[in-house]
């Protein structure tokens, strides 16, 4: 089984500012299996980003993956105010699927 | 418009048995998986297991197979998590997600139902 280790645990930016998180692969993992999702407090999770970096319908720009190999980044560009929420990594290239521990991106 | 639409929360006592569904539109459910995805309280996802609505092939995860049991009926698109005997532990949010075929994400996911096992 495939695990997923994200980093940092928390990450404190103002809005504007440039996010970039970490998902780490315990082996070398497809590009086209890994998945980023963003979960708000008290929602479902939603999917932004998938085939390491295809983003989902109606996802906006600023939202963009990139990574190969054992290790996989989604970057956000301008932080806006709704971007502040737990995001998670996920590999799915087999029926077991796999998600990292999250990123909470706080204020 | 694809739609999963959860049961409600539920309060239960440990020991006791509980199903749980997951009812799909706006997609063909016979040719799609159903997942399933435990949350416990401020932590974070766990997944479950999956089922294929039109034959009902159900994979587990190791955590969590002889846990729990996947269901589903292709005739109300509907997929059941059930649990015989709940555990204080069992309590979290469980989702469920479409998974469409071909080796895809977990793109929909339902609103989440509430499960809080207590004495």
């Amino acid at each position: 089984e495939i695990v997923l280790t994200q980093s940092p645990g928390t990450l404190s930016l103002s809005p504007g500012e440039r996010a970039t998180l970490s998902c780490g692969a315990s082996q070398t993992i497809s590009r086209t299996y890994l998945a980023w999702y963003q979960q708000r407090p008290g929602q479902a999770p939603r999917l932004l980003v998938y085939d390491t970096s295809s983003r989902a319908t109606g996802i906006p720009d600023r939202f963009s993956g990139s990574g190969s190999g054992t290790d996989f980044t989604l970057t956000i560009s301008r932080l806006e105010p709704e971007d502040f929420a737990v995001y998670y990594c996920q590999h799915y290239g087999s029926s077991i699927l796999t998600f990292g521990g999250g990123t909470k991106l706080e204020i | 418009e694809v739609q999963l639409v959860q049961s409600g929360a539920e309060v239960k006592k440990p020991g006791e048995s509980l199903k749980i569904s997951c009812k799909g539109s706006g997609f063909p459910f016979a040719n799609t998986w159903i997942g399933w995805v435990r949350q416990k309280p401020g932590k974070g996802l766990e997944w479950m297991g999956i089922i294929f609505g039109g034959d009902s092939d159900t994979r587990y995860s190791p955590s969590f197979q002889g846990q729990v049991t996947i269901s589903a009926d292709k005739s109300i698109n509907t997929a059941y998590l059930q649990w015989s005997s709940l555990k204080a532990s069992d309590t979290a949010m469980y989702y469920c997600a479409r998974r469409s075929i071909g080796g895809r994400p977990t793109d929909y996911w339902g609103q989440g139902t509430l499960v809080t096992v207590s004495s």
